[in-house]
């Protein structure tokens, strides 16, 4: 079974500038989650889709960070402008959840690492 | 607001050796305890999942196991080997939205 799929690996670019990051889940997995690594922490959830609609997106600075999953599959993550602090690499996970919490495993992508000038 | 604190940050132990890595969170009500393993420049991989129910699991040399009412969790790795040298993360997950909270990770050096 493919895994998720993240594009792209890398980006570098200046504060102030926009980027966006794209993310394919598991085939059938229902629910998909951005994360934010910055080095040396764990990741920190920023927002959470269950099919295409946002369960939770406490997290997520609004004032220049947009997600959106068109159709409840692909994802793409928004930085607009980007800041010296969003450098980091931008996790997506994807789980089936089947219904039940207690047993929901979240599959990871490799990453996108941001770096930002 | 849950924490989840890991210790060690790091530890290097030499191949062979049996090792206790250690997680503990503030919120006891939580779905589960996961833990995953990270190498650098990938994403995580899902290692084991403990229910708020059970008391361990356990996967080949892996065995994780999970005290809610003290908060506290601990994977061991028997017969370590250089082929496990990587980061290890646990994350609760919270009753009420199933946010995953993460520790800061453990890194773990296996020398040969």
């Amino acid at each position: 079974e493919a895994g998720v799929a993240q594009s792209p690996r890398y980006k570098i670019i200046e504060k102030r500038q926009s980027v966006a990051f794209w993310c394919n889940p598991i085939s059938g997995h229902a629910t998909l989650y951005w994360y934010q690594q910055i080095l040396g922490q764990g990741p920190k959830l920023l927002i959470q889709f269950q099919n295409n609609g946002v369960v939770d997106d406490s997290q997520l600075p609004k004032d220049r960070f947009s997600a959106e999953r068109l159709k409840g599959v692909d994802s793409t993550l928004k930085i607009q402008p980007a800041k010296l602090e969003d450098s980091a690499v931008y996790l997506c996970a994807s789980s089936y959840m089947a219904g039940s919490f207690s047993t929901d495993t979240q599959y990871f992508g490799p990453g996108t690492r941001l770096t930002v000038l | 607001k849950q924490e989840v604190t890991q210790i060690p940050a790091a530890l290097s132990v030499p191949e062979g050796e049996n090792l206790v890595l250690n997680c503990s969170f503030t919120d006891s009500a939580i779905y589960n305890l996961q833990w995953f393993r990270q190498d650098p420049g990938k994403g995580l991989t899902s290692l084991l999942l403990i229910q708020s129910s059970q008391r361990e699991q356990t996967s080949g040399r892996l065995n994780a196991s999970l005290d809610k009412s003290s908060g506290r969790s601990t994977l061991y790795i028997a017969a370590s080997q250089p082929g496990d040298s990587a980061t290890y993360l646990c994350a609760a997950a919270g009753a009420g939205s199933y946010q995953l909270t993460f520790g800061k990770g453990t890194k773990l050096s296996v020398i040969p």
